[in-house]
Formats: structure tokens, C-alpha cells, sequence
């Protein structure tokens, strides 16, 4: 089957860094994809690894290994605003969308 | 203007009604999708449909239908509601299949079954 596991919560402090991991088994690969979403809104997109290594984006920046199923998310200068469910989804053989449960991020002052 | 755009964004109803769901989205997009989102948070995919195919997840009940007037409509009639159909549906689009995990999301449509 396809699976892709994600911690269900974790808390930060403001300023602070943060490294979201998400490990993922699908039938086969064609990106990894990050998603934020705040309570009560719709998910956004962030983030697209499709080969091996780092991708910076501001504040945010993914990594992915393909030979170990693996991804993080790290997130740096911590705002109030990030508090938010990042969800991480894998793109697989037939270009369907596998995605994780998400995990909520608490940011505390 | 709104990218992905879906009505109503709060629906309440009774068990046994049938109620239905719209969605447009203005991109210019080939793919457009419905998800569920329950109240543990799981986005679920439900249908996706572009000019050639609709998929449908098998472990979507027949009660829900997607109708697809033109390429920037995708709408979602449910029949019969029950308890276990209250959620956030979302409707989202993908410029195609080689970007299809860029998703543009509707702002979520909150069905509560009484």
C-alpha cells in the first residue's frame, strides 16, 4: 500500500527553527509537494522537490532523498503566522496525489 | 478574482436531502478535483476530472456525483445525505498531469448533516 507519515503535532518558539519530517512508501515518484494550511482555510501550496537535495524559498526551504523515502520541511525565523497543519503529499506513478495526515505546527511566544 | 471559487462555503441540511456543491475556477486549468476533509484533518480524494477522463476513488459512495458542464465547472451533487457526510469539501485545479500536485485549492465548503 501507499503511506506517507508525518508527526501529528509540534510546538516551536517565535524566532526559533523548525524541521518538519515526512517519510513517504508510494508506487513510484513524480514529486514530493508541501502544503500549509491554516485552521479554517484551504490548503496552499509551498513547496516541490522532484530530485534529491534542497530547495530554499525564503523563510522556508524543503529537502528530499529519494532512496530513503524521505523529506523534511524546515522553517526558519519563526512567526506567530506559521502556526498552521503542513501537509506533506507525493505525487506517485499515476500522477495521483498520495497525502499525508499533516502535521499541526504551535508556535509559542 | 478569485482563482478557485466554490458555493456555498456553509451548508447546513437535514439526513436524506440532497444538496449540491459548485465549483469554477478561473485559471484555465485541464484538472479539477474534489477532496474531503473530515474533522481529524485527512484530505481525501474523492474525484478528478480533466476533458478525457473522470477517476473516481472506489471508496467514494454512488450517492456522490460530479457534474461537469465545461472545462472551468466541476460541481459535486450529494444524494440522500447521512451523519457521516458532514466535512469540508474542497474543490482544487492542476494546470496538468506533470504539475498535477500543484493544486489551487476553493476556499472549502463546510457541509453539516443534521
Amino acid at each position: 500500500g501507499q503511506n506517507i507519515d508525518q508527526p501529528t503535532e509540534m510546538t516551536a518558539t517565535e524566532g526559533a527553527i523548525v524541521q518538519i519530517n515526512c517519510t513517504y512508501q508510494t508506487s513510484g515518484f513524480n514529486g514530493l509537494f508541501w502544503y500549509q494550511q491554516h485552521a479554517g482555510e484551504a490548503p496552499t501550496f509551498l513547496s516541490y522537490n522532484v530530485l534529491d537535495g534542497l530547495e530554499e524559498k525564503g523563510r522556508f526551504s524543503s529537502f528530499l532523498s529519494r532512496s530513503k523515502g524521505y523529506s523534511y520541511l524546515l522553517l526558519k525565523e519563526l512567526q506567530m503566522k506559521d502556526s498552521a497543519s503542513y501537509l506533506c503529499a507525493v505525487l506517485d506513478s499515476n500522477y495521483q496525489l498520495i497525502w499525508g495526515a499533516g502535521t499541526k505546527l504551535i508556535i509559542k511566544p | 478574482d478569485t482563482a478557485v471559487s466554490q458555493t456555498p462555503k456553509y451548508l447546513v441540511t437535514q439526513m436524506g436531502n440532497d444538496k449540491s456543491i459548485k465549483c469554477e475556477q478561473n485559471l484555465g486549468h485541464d484538472t479539477m478535483y474534489w477532496y474531503k476533509q473530515d474533522s481529524k484533518k485527512f484530505l481525501k480524494i474523492m474525484f478528478s476530472y480533466n476533458n478525457k477522463e473522470l477517476i473516481i476513488n472506489e471508496t467514494v459512495p454512488n450517492r456522490f456525483s460530479p457534474k461537469s458542464p465545461d472545462k472551468a465547472h466541476l460541481n459535486l451533487h450529494i444524494n440522500s445525505l447521512e451523519l457521516g457526510d458532514s466535512a469540508v469539501y474542497f474543490c482544487a485545479s492542476s494546470r496538468g498531469e506533470s504539475v498535477a500536485g500543484e493544486l489551487f485549492f476553493g476556499e472549502g465548503s463546510r457541509l453539516t448533516v443534521l
